[in-house]
């Protein structure tokens, strides 16, 4: 069973920030958090990954609260393009069943003009 | 970044049929690759998971005589579905875990949507 609660979806205007919230309150201290997102009927993308510090890179920034029991996708400026389900996953970074991607259902982002 | 491909990108066969789907690892090795299957409106939901020059791993409630995975290579992993039934309709997606990374990154193949008439 996916270790994650996401909100089923979420809108958003062209042009703003895009904020998706994930609860990951039973992270065990050498899960990592990864962020997925799959564009109707492709394969998921990468997005980013964190531990505790927060993270950016060129597609989004990951904010990861204290306790790291929640953490929050940011894209910047949400263009139609980024219309997508967004998938927030906590797992081990090494091998074996545990550092396995197991999806939940994901929050399904519309970016509306 | 890593790429992945898949082979065929869509297939339609009969029922009673077999259907062999192959996942490649394009620039990169890949000592695990992983079998997902994804119904419309639904999560990918894993089925296997291979490791080069051994036998897959397979979830609950996967019949791995009806899903043959073979993982010959580093970078090929191929998905058999036998006997294929209208239930198995499906978007079956593969990833590969790049054994260079150390952060256990796995690529994800762009999908082969499969229909059983």
């Amino acid at each position: 069973d996916a270790k994650t609660t996401q909100p089923p979806s979420m809108d958003c205007a062209e042009g703003r920030a895009a904020n998706l919230p994930c609860n990951h309150s039973t992270i065990s201290g050498n899960e990592y958090v990864y962020w997925y997102r799959q564009i109707h009927s492709q394969g998921p993308q990468y997005i980013i990954h964190g531990l505790k510090n927060n993270e950016t890179n060129e597609m989004a920034s990951l904010i990861i609260t204290e306790d790291r029991k929640s953490s929050t996708l940011i894209l910047p400026h949400a263009t139609l393009r980024d219309t997508a389900v967004y998938y927030c996953i906590v797992r081990a970074p090494y091998g074996g069943s545990q550092g396995n991607l197991i999806f939940g259902k994901g929050t399904k982002l519309s970016v509306k003009p | 970044g890593a790429v992945v491909s898949q082979h065929p990108s869509w297939v339609i066969c009969k029922s009673g049929t077999s259907v062999k789907i192959e996942c490649r690892s394009l620039d990169f090795q890949a000592t695990t690759m992983f079998w997902y299957r994804q119904f419309p409106k639904q999560s990918l939901m894993l089925m296997a998971t291979s490791n080069e020059g051994s036998k897959a791993t397979y979830e609950q409630g996967v019949e791995k005589d009806k899903f043959l995975i073979n993982h010959a290579s580093l970078t090929l992993s191929t998905l058999t579905v036998t006997s294929a039934h209208p239930e198995d309709s499906s978007f079956y997606i593969c990833s590969a875990r790049d054994r260079r990374s150390s952060y256990n990154e796995q690529f994800f193949g762009p999908g082969t949507r499969l229909t059983v008439l």
